[in-house]
């Protein structure tokens, strides 16, 4: 059963395209919903969107969280080369919240 | 600076020879995991510890164990590795409750052959 359900798989941009990234998720007890980008390393944070932030923006990255579709997205506007990696949507979808689920990612290329 | 620090970053190792990998984390974090990365199927959690002493389960726990003995170390074991278990590991650690990103190591990816 998946908890965490991202698309697409895979996508290729040109540089200066804009992008978005869907994240969907089943959830009991709603905490929280994380965004993580991973290169050829470990993932690294980039945002967390709970009931009391359902929108963050950092340069060209956003999210936004529609806590009645369960739906998450990630935009990328004006993409670079240095954009390109796989992006993780997370959640700690338990009824503890003790048990952080991940989605399988989408790998974004983005070529010059 | 505020780390979590897996070692080794590579191992190769034959079936059947009990190995340990170490993680510390100096941020005080409650809640540490491990979770293991294989193509196509994501990061997949197989213990987490929400304080000392106390471990649970994740979804893949076959084949491995951990401890919690002090606040900043989470060790995983194989006991008895087996070519399955090749893959790339991640410990992660966070403040916990559920509102607090996870934050990871680099990683240590397994070979067994």
């Amino acid at each position: 059963e998946d908890k965490v359900v991202q698309s697409p798989l895979s996508l290729v941009v040109h540089e200066g395209d804009t992008v978005t990234l869907n994240c969907s998720y089943e959830v009991t007890n709603f905490r929280s919903l994380l965004w993580y980008k991973q290169e050829k390393k470990a993932p690294t944070f980039l945002f967390m969107l709970t009931s009391s932030g359902i929108e963050k923006k950092s340069g060209r990255l956003s999210s936004i969280l529609d806590k009645k579709e369960l739906f998450s997205i990630l935009n990328i506007t004006a993409t670079q080369t240095g954009d390109s990696a796989v992006y993780l949507c997370a959640g700690p979808l338990s009824n503890t919240g003790n048990q952080f689920y991940f989605g399988t990612g989408t790998s974004l290329t983005v070529i010059p | 600076e505020a780390q979590v620090t897996q070692n080794p970053r590579y191992l190769i190792t034959v079936t059947g020879k009990k190995l340990t990998v170490t993680c510390s984390q100096n941020m005080n974090h409650e809640y540490m995991s491990w979770y293991r990365q294989d193509p196509g199927l994501g990061l997949r959690q197989i213990y987490y510890s929400m304080n000392v002493e106390v471990t649970d389960k994740g979804d893949v726990p076959e084949g491995y164990k951990v401890s919690r003995k002090e606040k900043r170390n989470f060790p995983l074991i194989l006991e008895s590795p087996s070519p399955n278990q090749t893959s790339l590991y991640f410990c992660a650690s966070s403040l916990g409750t559920g509102n607090s990103p996870l934050h990871f190591g680099n990683g240590t990816r397994l070979t067994v052959t």
